[in-house]
């Protein structure tokens, strides 16, 4: 089956610095979503981004489905940031194989 | 529209006994996935369910087991209980196939084997 791999592991960060996460996956996707696993555990839904660009405010994905990557762009970091950050896929199957996840930790 | 709901949100059990977990989706979708998330072995996939039929099953032993009811509600149950079990279990919903659409996720319930 499809494997997702995430790089870095873990990053540190002052407030207002830009950042970029990686996903890289095996395989040819029909699914990819990127999440934030807040404190208490929830993940929340950040990008659903199966190909091309997207924009939400500061974060930012792009996928690059030929090239089984995808980017997930912070900038101007904020404490709020901080917490696992998740790339998620699936190709044909309907289950979503997970990454191992990014930890973030911004600082003021 | 409200989101995934998940009841209980925090669970203690002891080893041998079974536990049920409840999840509601996103009203209009049809298609829940319960996901298993511990520190050593990331967020695994258990099943998934859709229209009360289990289509997929991830790679657990038989005492994990659920079920999906008409309004799509589904549950998942674990029976006799090992410490292994202690995790978040995590369920998502989507509108149709999970592998072609967004799934969304509720909060968790965190269960503790003693």
């Amino acid at each position: 089956g499809i494997q997702v791999e995430q790089s870095p592991p873990d990053l540190i960060l002052q407030e207002g610095a830009n950042s970029t996460l990686r996903c890289n996956f095996s395989d040819s996707v029909n699914n990819l979503q990127w999440f934030h696993q807040n404190p208490w555990g929830q993940l929340i839904n950040l990008f659903y981004i199966p190909s091309g660009t997207k924009q939400n405010g500061r974060l930012s994905a792009t996928t690059v489905a030929t090239e089984r990557y995808s980017l997930l762009y912070i900038s101007s970091s904020q404490t709020t940031d901080s917490g696992v950050y998740f790339c998620a896929a699936a190709y044909n199957t309907d289950k979503l194989i997970f990454g191992t996840g990014t930890r973030l930790q911004v600082f003021p | 529209k409200a989101g995934v709901t998940q009841t209980p949100r925090y669970l203690i059990k002891t080893r041998g006994q079974q536990v049920t977990l409840s999840c509601s989706p996103i009203s209009g979708h049809r298609s829940v996935s319960w996901y298993q998330q511990t520190p050593g072995q990331g967020l695994q996939f258990l099943f998934e369910y859709f229209s009360e039929t289990q289509r997929n099953k991830g790679n657990f032993p038989g005492r994990f087991s659920g079920r999906q009811f008409s309004n799509s509600r589904s549950e998942m149950n674990v029976s006799t209980l090992e410490l292994g079990d202690s995790a978040l279990y995590l369920c998502a919903s989507s509108p149709l196939r999970p592998s072609y659409n967004e799934q969304f996720f509720g909060p968790g319930t965190r269960l503790t084997v003693l």
